[in-house]
């Protein structure tokens, strides 16, 4: 596996908390993403970065939201936190301007599931 | 906007038989596709791109441009092959300065004894 963490791997938080989860990785890749993961809707993009202090909004950002302030930590915060955010959350990277033959791939990390009461 | 569609949510077949997924797609640039799976209890990974015209486990898929389609197929099931398998498509931004993945919705197959 690529060298990418999750923490925390599992939480149960209650609605109108805040909560951040942090996705480390050590592989200096540039691109990093947050994904949710639900039954019937597979992955959906939440945001992504594609270098330091640089993100973007995915298909369902509204929410969250993120910071990256060094290569090997992308953050993912859910300011206020809904029973509508329970889910399976996912990080992952990749380098597109790699010279390796894996230049485009995704590696993912082993996920976060996250339970808002 | 890209969109990816898998239109079998359950995909359920037995030891030896063959295997089809089925993946459509919808994009304006010329398409990279992918095919990613999720065994129980693991983290996605890659299982083979267009691109590279491989064969990965016994699995290939060929893009058709005219039906944008990627079906994922494979001659014999086996029981290891149940998981969870999404198609995945790359679109660059029109600056190609970043990019994408847009995942369909996944196909859960089973492969019965």
């Amino acid at each position: 596996d690529a060298g990418i963490t999750q923490s925390p791997r599992h939480k149960v938080t209650e609605t109108g908390t805040p909560v951040t989860l942090r996705c480390h990785q050590t592989e200096n890749h540039r691109y990093m993403y947050w994904y949710r993961q639900d039954p019937g809707h597979g992955l959906r993009l939440i945001h992504y970065s594609y270098g330091v202090k640089d993100t973007d909004k995915g298909e369902v950002s509204d929410g969250y939201s993120v910071s990256r302030s060094k290569t090997e930590d992308f953050l993912l915060t859910l300011e206020s936190a809904t029973s509508s955010q329970t889910s399976v959350y996912f990080c992952a990277i990749s380098d597109p301007f790699s010279d390796s033959s894996s230049y485009n791939e995704q590696f993912f990390g082993p996920g976060t599931r996250l339970t808002v009461l | 906007a890209q969109r990816v569609t898998q239109p079998e949510k359950l995909l359920s077949v037995f030891k030896g038989a063959p295997v089809e997924l089925k993946c459509n797609y919808s994009y304006s640039g010329s398409p990279e596709l992918f095919w990613y799976v999720q065994y129980s209890r693991q983290r996605l990974q890659l299982l083979l791109r267009h691109i590279s015209r491989e064969s990965i486990k016994g699995f290939t898929a060929d893009l058709n441009k005219g039906e944008t389609s990627f079906h994922l197929k494979k001659p014999f099931a086996q029981e290891e092959d149940s998981a969870m398998y999404y198609c995945a498509l790359l679109a660059w931004n029109s600056g190609g300065s970043n990019y994408k993945l847009t995942f369909g919705k996944g196909t859960l197959l089973t492969v019965n004894p």
